[in-house]
């Protein structure tokens, strides 16, 4: 089945500078990836998601990018605010089964002032 | 407003006692899941539900049951059977039975053994 590995486990950045969290999935049937923010005692959100057919996803401060060749997509978050502190997961959708996501394990991001 | 209730928000388990989740939403969604989620581990399926009086066992169900009589509800019992249960449990909807869909997660309940 499906496996996402996502990396770093922690990330501290100071307030205005970029952030990047990296996973890897091993299902190449997999075309879906979403990404979750989490703020403390609270259930994830919907942050960006992007599709195997498009490279490069932006909203905003946010983007994400998809390497289908070597399996791995990152989240990118420009002039980080202290607002963006918080947990976040990264998750891989296989095509066939049950829609179910593989989540990565999560990166707890902070924003120093 | 509309979303996902989990209840309680704190659950304490004694040894041998069946404890169960509650998971409504009034967001009309067909498909509900159950996640498990320890610290580093990320979120584990324990259950999953696709249509009313339909669900099938994700990654970790050994120890949990579920049922799925209303389309709004969709309740998680921890059994005695679940020797590890300490975890915050996320119970999701998603709007369609179909691929690639967004989540919808409620807030949460962390269940602790006493």
């Amino acid at each position: 089945g499906e496996n996402v590995e996502q990396h770093p486990s922690t990330l501290s950045v100071q307030e205005g500078d970029s952030a990047v969290i990296k996973c890897t999935y091993s299902d190449s049937a997999s075309n879906y990836f979403p990404w979750y923010k989490q703020e403390l005692g609270k259930g994830p959100q919907l942050i960006i998601d992007i599709r195997s057919n498009v490279g490069e996803k932006k909203d905003q401060r946010i983007a994400v990018t998809l390497n289908k060749t070597a399996k791995h997509f990152s989240l990118h978050i420009t002039e980080t605010q202290p607002e963006d502190s918080a947990v976040y997961f990264c998750a891989a959708s296989p095509i066939q089964g049950a829609q179910k996501l593989v989540f990565g394990q999560g990166t707890r991001l902070t924003i120093n002032p | 407003d509309g979303g996902i209730t989990q209840s309680p928000k704190y659950l304490f388990r004694k040894e041998g006692q069946n404890v169960t989740l509650s998971c409504e939403q009034n967001l009309n969604h067909d498909a509900m899941y159950w996640y498990r989620q320890d610290p580093g581990q990320g979120l584990r399926l324990i259950y999953y539900s696709q249509i009313v009086n339909d669900f099938q066992k994700g990654d970790i169900a050994e120890g949990y049951s579920v049922s799925r009589e209303k389309k709004e509800s969709f309740p998680l019992t921890v059994t005695s059977a679940q020797k590890n249960p300490t975890a915050f449990y996320l119970c999701a909807s998603r709007p369609v039975v179909g691929l690639n869909e967004k989540l919808f997660f409620g807030s949460g309940t962390q269940l602790s053994v006493l």
